[in-house]
Formats: C-alpha cells, sequence, structure tokens
C-alpha cells in the first residue's frame, strides 16, 4: 500500500525563483494537509483541503504561498517568488473520515533551500 | 500561552530505563489525541491513538485527563531504538490538528 507520496524530496533554488511542490495522498482519502517544519517554528499547518476543497489557509504565510488540489489524487504548493526564509521542510499529510479520529499520514517530505 | 505545551528535553536515559513524558493543551474541544514520533530529519509517524480509558501497546502506554487537559506516555523498558522526538497532538473539530513542540528523547548504552 503506497503511503503518502511527495516530490521532490530536495529542492535547492534562488531567491526569486518559482517553486512547485507536489503530494499524493494515499488513495480513498479525503482530508490533505500541507505542514511546514522548521527548527524555530516547529511543525506548522499551513493548509488543508477536504473533497479538493480549502478549507482552512490561514496558516498561509502570505500570498507568495498558494496551493490547489485539482483533484482527490493530487495537490501542488506553490511559492512565488521565493525567498530565503522559504527554507524548510515541507510536508504533505492525508486521512480520511471527519472528527479528528483518524490519524494523520504523513509523506516524507520536501527539504527546500532557498538561497 | 501556546495551544499544546511539551517540555523540550532532551531525556537522557539509560537502555533499560522507564521514561515518561506529558503535555497539556489549551483547547478544551480536542476531541481526539495522538502521540506521534520523529526521527531525524524524517516526517512524524503515528505512534499510538489516545483514547479516554488510557491505553497500552507494547511498551507504550498513553494516559488522557480530559478536566486537567493533560496527556501522559510512559516508555517501560526504553531502547536505543527509542532514540526521537515524540510529539503530543490533539485534534479538535474538523481535522484540526494541532502538534506539540516535541521531546527529545536520547536512550544511552
Amino acid at each position: 500500500d503506497a503511503g503518502v507520496i511527495q516530490s521532490p524530496r530536495h529542492e535547492v533554488t534562488e531567491m526569486g525563483q518559482e517553486v512547485t511542490l507536489r503530494c499524493k495522498p494515499i488513495s480513498g482519502h479525503d482530508y490533505l494537509f500541507w505542514y511546514r517544519q522548521t527548527m524555530m517554528r516547529g511543525l506548522e499547518l499551513l493548509i488543508y483541503f477536504n473533497n479538493n476543497v480549502p478549507i482552512d489557509d490561514s496558516g498561509m504565510p502570505e500570498d507568495r504561498f498558494s496551493a490547489k488540489m485539482p483533484n482527490a489524487s493530487f495537490s501542488t504548493l506553490k511559492i512565488q517568488p521565493s525567498e530565503p526564509r522559504d527554507s524548510a521542510v515541507y510536508f504533505c499529510a492525508s486521512t480520511q473520515g471527519a472528527g479528528g479520529a483518524s490519524p494523520l499520514h504523513f509523506g516524507n517530505g520536501t527539504r527546500l533551500t532557498v538561497t | 500561552r501556546k495551544e499544546v505545551e511539551q517540555d523540550p528535553g532532551p531525556f537522557n536515559v539509560p537502555e533499560g530505563a522507564t521514561v515518561a513524558f506529558n503535555c497539556t493543551y489549551s483547547n478544551s474541544a480536542s476531541q481526539s489525541f495522538f502521540w506521534y514520533r520523529q526521527d531525524c530529519r524524517k516526517e512524524p509517524k503515528l505512534l499510538m491513538s489516545v483514547y479516554s480509558s488510557g491505553n497500552e501497546d507494547g511498551r507504550f502506554t498513553a494516559q488522557l485527563n480530559r478536566a486537567s487537559q493533560y496527556i501522559s506516555l510512559l516508555i517501560r523498558d526504553s531502547k536505543l531504538s527509542d532514540s526521537a522526538t515524540y510529539l503530543c497532538v490533539p485534534a479538535r473539530g474538523g481535522q484540526n490538528f494541532v502538534f506539540g513542540p516535541g521531546t527529545r528523547l536520547s536512550v544511552l548504552p
């Protein structure tokens, strides 16, 4: 059973460039989450979707960040333009069902470095 | 006050020791509770769910006190492979998971 799949595993880019992170949730999961993790701030929720619809994007830091989920098996997180302070590990996670009773399953993460 | 608070550690314990982690959460609307472990440079992985009556999974025991808004994790007979960061995660309405800052454990030979 394939877990949550993220790509790329590592991304190094220069300030000002556009970065696109990709995620494929576990089949049958109807919730998808994007998190960012840094040493200083820990694991922060950026946005989550239910049935491909964004439900809560209050964690998205600013307009440079956008996320889409065009179908049940694919989501993207885009940063344009990227800045050095965006350097972090970005995790995608999925789960199924309502009520928070089902745990999250995480992908391996994308380690982003913006120089 | 942060929504989820944990002692960051590190807890340095010898193999075979028993160690306990505590977590407090501030949102009384939290409905479900989990412990995750995260190894260095890896993704968080579910360790166990936490039920109201308390539950055990091998060497791991989790307890929940809703009145005090407190969750605990006990690890018995600790192994070197238990070295990791342990994240406390209350979840409230909808799918709102709130990750604590984590407690770092180092089990020493």
